[in-house]
């Protein structure tokens, strides 16, 4: 079966300081893989999708990064955090297309950011 | 325009009461459609798939209706337990992207 794990579970980090967030998925290949940020009370927002290792598309034009240096591994980061990037971050993954399984999307434990 | 618009609620309904909540898309285009659960801080998990001949999960009934473009949730018989914000979420067919509403919270109180 298919499990997918986030790290760290929670952080508090200052103002301007670097950030690194990963996720890594086991028991598929080739996965797409997804990170959100939903702030307090609020809907998923969509910041960076990936269908392969090197590929990564931005949604949402910030002070965050992303990168997929193998395939069941993605890592979200910043070089300077703003007091608005404090949210719960969220990666998932889903089959890629063509793999015959419908396309659903399942979701790691999350990292709760404060910046402080 | 939203791809997808739900009501945030709160529904606060009694234990045993039959509650239904609304999604709509605003993209005919979309081809997969799914309904989450999300617990307070936690992440969301998937409660069902919608398929367009409307399906059943046991006290849960999901309805798609395309010429309308909008999905429902029925939760029949409701628990404590139930207590949870959905989500409704559509796919586009060959696209890598998925589309979450906002989320309805429901309350079930004793």
């Amino acid at each position: 079966s298919q499990t997918i794990h986030q790290w760290p579970a929670t952080l508090v980090q200052p103002v301007g300081s670097p950030l690194s967030l990963e996720c890594t998925v086991e028991g598929t290949s080739n996965p797409n893989l997804y990170w959100y940020r939903q702030a307090a009370g609020r809907g998923l927002q969509l910041l960076f999708y990936s269908v392969g290792i090197g590929q990564i598309s931005s949604e949402v034009p910030q002070n965050l990064s992303a990168s997929r240096p193998q395939d069941r591994q993605f890592i979200l980061s910043s070089k300077k955090l703003l007091l608005s990037d404090s949210g719960f971050y969220l990666c998932a993954w889903s089959p890629s297309l063509g793999q015959g399984r419908k396309e659903t999307q399942y979701f790691g434990p999350g990292t709760r950011l404060l910046v402080l | 325009r939203k791809e997808v618009e739900q009501d945030p609620g709160p529904f606060n309904v009694p234990e045993g009461a039959t509650v239904a909540f609304n999604c709509t898309y605003s993209n005919s285009a979309s081809q997969s459609f799914f309904w989450y659960r999300q617990d307070c801080r936690k992440e969301p998990k998937l409660l069902m798939s919608v398929y367009s001949s409307g399906n059943e999960d046991g006290r849960f009934t999901a309805q798609l209706n395309r010429a309308s473009q909008y999905i429902s949730l029925l939760i029949r018989d409701s628990k404590l337990s139930d207590s949870a914000t959905y989500l409704c979420v559509v796919n586009l067919y060959n696209f890598n992207k998925f589309y979450f509403g906002s989320g309805t919270k429901l309350n079930v109180k004793p």
